[in-house]
């Protein structure tokens, strides 16, 4: 079983319309990310968060916001989804420290008409 | 973070090395050089990571010079498997502080028979 999860993997809406992407871990990381992706260019940091109770914004975060329900599942949410954020999606996690590498999910296509 | 310059695209032929340049000529002396990887929108892949030294694991060799202005990651026996976006990755590495990575547009290797 994959240690890193995302659900759903594709995903068509509307504009306007409030959609949730969760991830899901059995790593037993403590830190976990979303990235978006979009075509032809590198990943971006939406949000990350060392723990349940740390939630911290990364490079792009607006029009975005998170939970981080327990330890092992982080959901991304767009309040108003628009179509300039169809992209693809990726969460990550990493162990504690800071040199540890990053184990992403598999991807949620997520496209907004 | 110091910024990266990698060359868009490459070509290998199976069994041959590959070397993919990258370089990085700000980083500053805190901060490591990393490798992932992404094959075909899927999750992107640690491959390997260093400081000063070079370094080698199952996946691939790392070489850095000595200046750590510029490093060179070798799969020493690419097979088309390997063909994928190769992202170099400098950051700083603090305790307590997140592992963010900021993923530039990566080099392109394609792995021909």
């Amino acid at each position: 079983d994959a240690d890193v999860t995302q659900t759903p993997r594709n995903r068509i809406t509307k504009t306007g319309k409030r959609i949730m992407l969760e991830c899901s871990q059995t790593k037993g990381h403590d830190r976990m990310y979303w990235y978006r992706q979009d075509p032809g260019l590198g990943l971006r940091l939406i949000y990350y968060s060392f723990d349940v109770k740390d939630i911290n914004k990364g490079e792009i975060s607006d029009g975005y916001s998170v939970s981080r329900q327990a330890q092992a599942k982080f959901s991304l949410s767009l309040e108003s989804a628009i179509p300039n954020q169809t992209a693809l999606y990726f969460c990550a996690t990493s162990r504690g420290h800071g040199y540890n590498e990053q184990f992403f999910g598999p991807g949620t296509r997520l496209t907004v008409l | 973070d110091a910024k990266t310059t990698q060359p868009p695209s490459m070509d290998c032929a199976e069994g041959r090395a590959a070397n993919l340049p990258c370089n990085h000529s700000t980083i500053s002396g805190n901060e490591y050089v990393y490798w992932y990887r992404q094959i075909h929108s899927q999750g992107p892949q640690y491959i390997i990571h260093g400081l000063k030294n070079n370094e080698t694991n199952e996946m691939a060799s790392l070489i850095i010079t000595e200046d750590r202005k510029s490093s060179t990651l070798i799969l020493p026996h690419a097979t088309l498997r390997d063909t994928a976006v190769y992202y170099c990755i400098v950051r700083v590495v603090l305790p307590g502080t997140a592992s963010k990575l900021t993923f530039g547009t990566g080099t392109r290797l394609q792995v021909t028979l």
